[in-house]
């Protein structure tokens, strides 16, 4: 498997334009997350998927923050309009079902908002 | 709610020095515990776990032992080489009605060893 992909792996965009990031999890895993990562507050999750559904979005930070996972093999986390203050590392993670699976991180996708 | 403490760093060691990375946490109900490493530019890698008190996990010649009693889960490895620079995330996933939580992240510890 090529484990869980990211896509871009890096996005420079203009303050109030909509920024776009893409997952495909590993094939068959039930669970998948969202984490944002920044110097100041660390690694963050922002939200979960448990079989397509979203479980817990008590992580996004405020209401310009959307995530969707359409199939069991996408999923997008949108941001609309973008802000500097959004500048971070996002990673995607996908995870079984079984007790205490482990979580497998994509490689992460740098933005940056200017 | 849960968080997770740990060292932050950096952490500056000679090679074949000894390791050890405190990290606590306080949770909800009853956590499994992990360590994850980031390499520079890249994600992040399951380095090991432990699901029930006094499990311990190991990997790579690093261990930790799951300490109920102290809430703690500290990194240790006897030995450590160049190659294991790199920054370390102790984590934990707790159990909720509907299913596995997202993991809880301590702020890293960013370990550098010197030749």
């Amino acid at each position: 498997d090529a484990g869980v992909i990211q896509s871009p792996r890096h996005e420079v965009t203009e303050m109030g334009q909509e920024v776009t990031l893409r997952c495909k999890p590993i094939s068959g895993h039930d669970y998948l997350f969202w984490y944002r990562q920044t110097m100041m507050r660390g690694l963050e999750l922002l939200i979960y998927f448990n079989n397509n559904v979203p479980i817990d979005d008590s992580g996004m930070p405020e209401d310009r923050f959307s995530a969707k996972m359409p199939n069991a093999s996408f999923s997008t986390l949108k941001i609309q309009p973008s802000e500097p203050r959004d500048s971070a590392v996002y990673f995607c993670a996908s995870s079984g079902l079984r007790y205490a699976a482990e979580q497998y991180f994509g490689p992460g996708t740098r933005l940056t908002v200017t | 709610g849960n968080s997770v403490t740990q060292m932050e760093g950096p952490v500056t060691l000679s090679e074949e020095a000894f390791l050890t990375i405190n990290c606590t946490y306080t949770a909800t109900g009853y956590p499994s515990l992990f360590w994850y490493v980031q390499y520079p530019g890249e994600g992040l890698q399951l380095l090991l776990k432990a699901t029930k008190a006094d499990d311990k996990g190991s990997n790579k010649g690093f261990e930790a032992t799951y300490r109920k009693e102290t809430t703690s889960f500290h990194l240790e490895k006897g030995s450590v080489q160049v190659s294991d620079s790199a920054v370390y995330f102790c984590a934990l996933r707790t159990y909720s009605g509907g299913g596995a939580d997202g993991l809880t992240f301590g702020k890293g510890t960013h370990l550098i060893i010197q030749p």
